[in-house]
């Protein structure tokens, strides 16, 4: 079956601007989750998405935004792009909710991610 | 608050050595871990999983052990292969007594392993 897809691969944006990404998790997933990984900070939670509703939210500006759709897929948004936001964004997914996939250990299937250069 | 400690790399082999990369958490609660391993250009893969003391989680060769007492999660293989060079990274999601649990993973920095022929 599909993996998580997420699009587009690259992205270059002028400082400023502002950046949608998309994320498809598996078919039948419904659980969505956003991380951000840089070479300084490691790979940071930004939020996790459950039946289209924001579940969790890490420690990021109000810049960085969320959405998911009835079909489970994920967009996130950051506005008015700062160069420290160039990173590797990954998304991952879980066909169950949270609640019950860490009770029981279940990992998260990722995303190649979207690579983003802010200049 | 959570944290996940990795040893530090870059870890550089020759083929067929033994492996052990360290882990160590600071979690409340009863947190699972997990180990996950990001080849070059790639996302990130699950390699393997504990979710309660002195369970073993394994895969691939790979093995790494639940420590609650040192709070450790140590991977260890016995004969690393070319095709294992890739970024490994420490993971911990947590569950709170009663049931209530939070939807994220916390990594470690992650360790970089190079295996040479």
């Amino acid at each position: 079956k599909a993996g998580v897809t997420q699009t587009p691969r690259y992205l270059i944006k002028t400082r400023g601007q502002q950046v949608t990404l998309s994320c498809s998790p598996i078919s039948g997933h419904r659980s969505v989750s956003w991380y951000q990984q840089t070479p300084g900070q490691g790979l940071q939670f930004l939020f996790e998405y459950f039946s289209e509703t924001q579940r969790n939210k890490g420690n990021f500006p109000g810049r960085f935004s969320g959405r998911q759709f009835s079909n489970s897929r994920s967009e996130m948004n950051v506005s008015t792009l700062e160069l420290g936001d160039s990173a590797l964004y990954l998304c991952a997914s879980s066909p169950v909710s949270v609640a019950v996939a860490n009770r029981v250990g279940y990992g998260y299937t990722f995303g190649s991610g979207t690579r983003l250069t802010v200049v | 608050g959570n944290s996940v400690t990795q040893m530090e790399g870059p870890v550089t082999l020759s083929e067929e050595a033994f492996l052990t990369i360290n882990c160590t958490y600071t979690a409340t609660g009863y947190p699972s871990l997990f180990w996950y391993v990001q080849y070059p250009g790639e996302g990130l893969q699950l390699l393997l999983k504990a979710t309660k003391a002195d369970d073993k989680g394994s895969n691939k060769g790979f093995e790494a052990t639940y420590r609650k007492e040192t709070t450790s999660f140590h991977l260890e293989k016995g004969s690393v292969q070319v095709s294992d060079s890739a970024v490994y990274f420490c993971a911990l999601s947590r569950t709170l007594i009663g049931g209530t649990s939070y939807g994220k993973l916390t990594f470690g920095q992650g360790t970089i392993l190079t295996v040479h022929p």
